[in-house]
């Protein structure tokens, strides 16, 4: 089983919509977690980290849920400037070490 | 801040010969690490430094070599460049471990 496992996609949704990801990690210790956007030939940039009790960032929403090993990217009122690949990385905690995803494609159209 | 950034931005080798990427930092950050990105795969983790004199080793260091002399650079070098080893390389830092990184624009290298 992979460390971290994402669906590859391509999500595919309309200006406006509701869309979620997943994200399955199979380490119980691990101990950070993260999801980072990367445009098309671009350097991953930090979205948001996730917290335990959930965290919301304007109309992004991350989740942990520690007992299925997973976390979750929601992003509501999706813009055309949402496309992009969201990467999920953890951190175990080992010195510098983050394990990511391989990313979920996401394209909104109009 | 000029963040994380790299040189070159494209680079095209033939097998068997040497460079050395560069990475430099103007956030005081301790953290320093190197990836590579392939199609396919996650970022992996070649080298990292938890500061200046301290590396190690990460996922995938095999035909590159690391030095830390000072916080802000952290310069990856391929020893003998091989086909295999192409690739995008992205280099990034962080203040602590359980903070997210910030990475530079990448370089991507190409070996004939």
């Amino acid at each position: 089983r992979k460390e971290v496992e994402q669906d590859p996609g391509p999500f595919n949704v309309p200006e406006g919509a509701t869309v979620a990801f997943n994200c399955t990690y199979s380490n119980s210790a691990s101990q950070s977690f993260f999801w980072y956007r990367q445009d098309c030939r671009k350097e991953p940039k930090l979205l948001m980290s996730v917290y335990s009790s959930g965290n919301e960032d304007g109309r992004f929403t991350a989740q942990l849920n520690r007992a299925s090993q997973y976390i979750s990217l929601l992003i509501r009122d999706s813009k055309l400037s949402d496309s992009a690949t969201y990467l999920c990385v953890i951190n175990t905690g080992t010195a510098s070490k983050l394990t990511f995803g391989t990313g979920t494609r996401l394209q909104v159209t109009l | 801040n000029a963040g994380v950034t790299q040189t070159p931005k494209f680079q095209v080798l033939k097998t068997g010969q040497s460079m050395t990427l560069q990475c430099a930092q103007d956030m005081n950050h301790e953290y320093m690490s190197w990836y590579r990105q392939d199609p396919g795969m996650g970022l992996r983790l070649i080298h990292y430094s938890v500061g200046a004199g301290i590396t190690d080793q990460g996922e995938v260091p095999n035909g590159y070599n690391v030095s830390r002399s000072t916080t802000e650079d952290f310069p990856l070098r391929l020893l003998s460049a091989a086909p295999s080893q192409t690739s995008v390389y992205f280099c990034a830092s962080s203040y602590s471990l359980r903070e997210g990184k910030f990475f530079g624009p990448g370089t991507r290298l190409t070996v004939l």
